[in-house]
């Protein structure tokens, strides 16, 4: 069946350390976000990529880094510049520009980020 | 910049019955997307209805339909003959049809619903 993986599902990081988040898909979309969840903040966009080899900042893309060297993948990267790392991260793809993109978007099942 | 505004951070109901949550949003434009989205306690997003902003006819889907007020900037969600299972978080989003941000969904808050036996 298509769809978005998301691992690990849950993940702990030490003060310091940069961890990356995988994003997989097989729907053939060539769009793909990442969004961070924190109670009572909604979803908010870290960047997105919308073809292969381009990505853009989203609304607070401070202390993360993505690549997309291929369409099925879009890894997220959280650095030890992001003071404050802990929260649920949920990523996203969508039909291609053009076509049926305003479809709305295909999640993924989340990663749970926590700095001990 | 547009934004989305989910006025209701919690909301009850109890089974059987209907509930509404509401959505507001600001945008310039003439051509977008708004959608509803629902997250239950397992955290999967889940598209709930969307309406496409240069129809006049509100979206339904079973159960779920929406007021698209176009002048008013209003987008809310219906839930009839609510059952356990609607219990979630509920996310309003909107999509532009234009410029560099053509196809980013913006979200508002979310609106807490619980449906209660």
């Amino acid at each position: 069946d298509g769809g978005i993986t998301q691992s690990p599902k849950y993940l702990f990081r030490k003060e310091g350390q940069n961890v990356t988040l995988s994003c997989e898909q097989n729907l053939n979309h060539d769009a793909m976000y990442w969004y961070r969840q924190d109670p009572g903040q909604g979803l908010r966009l870290i960047y997105y990529s919308q073809i292969v080899n381009d990505f853009q900042k989203g609304d607070i893309a401070e202390g993360y880094s993505v690549s997309r060297e291929k369409k099925e993948s879009f890894p997220l990267t959280v650095t030890s510049a992001q003071k404050n790392p802990t929260a649920f991260y949920l990523c996203a793809s969508s039909l291609p520009t053009g076509q049926d993109w305003n479809y709305g978007y295909t999640f993924g099942s989340g990663t749970r980020l926590t700095v001990v | 910049a547009q934004t989305v505004t989910q006025s209701q951070p919690e909301m009850s109901v109890q089974e059987a019955e209907t509930v509404t949550l509401s959505c507001t949003y600001d945008t310039s434009e003439n051509n977008y997307y708004l959608f509803w989205y629902k997250q239950p306690p397992s955290r999967q997003m889940i598209l709930v209805i969307r309406q496409e902003a240069y129809k006049q006819q509100n979206a339904t889907e079973n159960r779920f339909s929406v007021n698209f007020q176009k002048a008013a900037k209003s987008f809310s969600l219906k839930i009839s003959d609510s059952q356990l299972g609607d219990t979630a978080m509920y996310f309003c989003a909107f999509m532009t049809d234009y410029g560099g941000s053509q196809g980013n969904l913006i979200f508002g808050k979310g609106t807490k619903l619980s449906v209660k036996p």
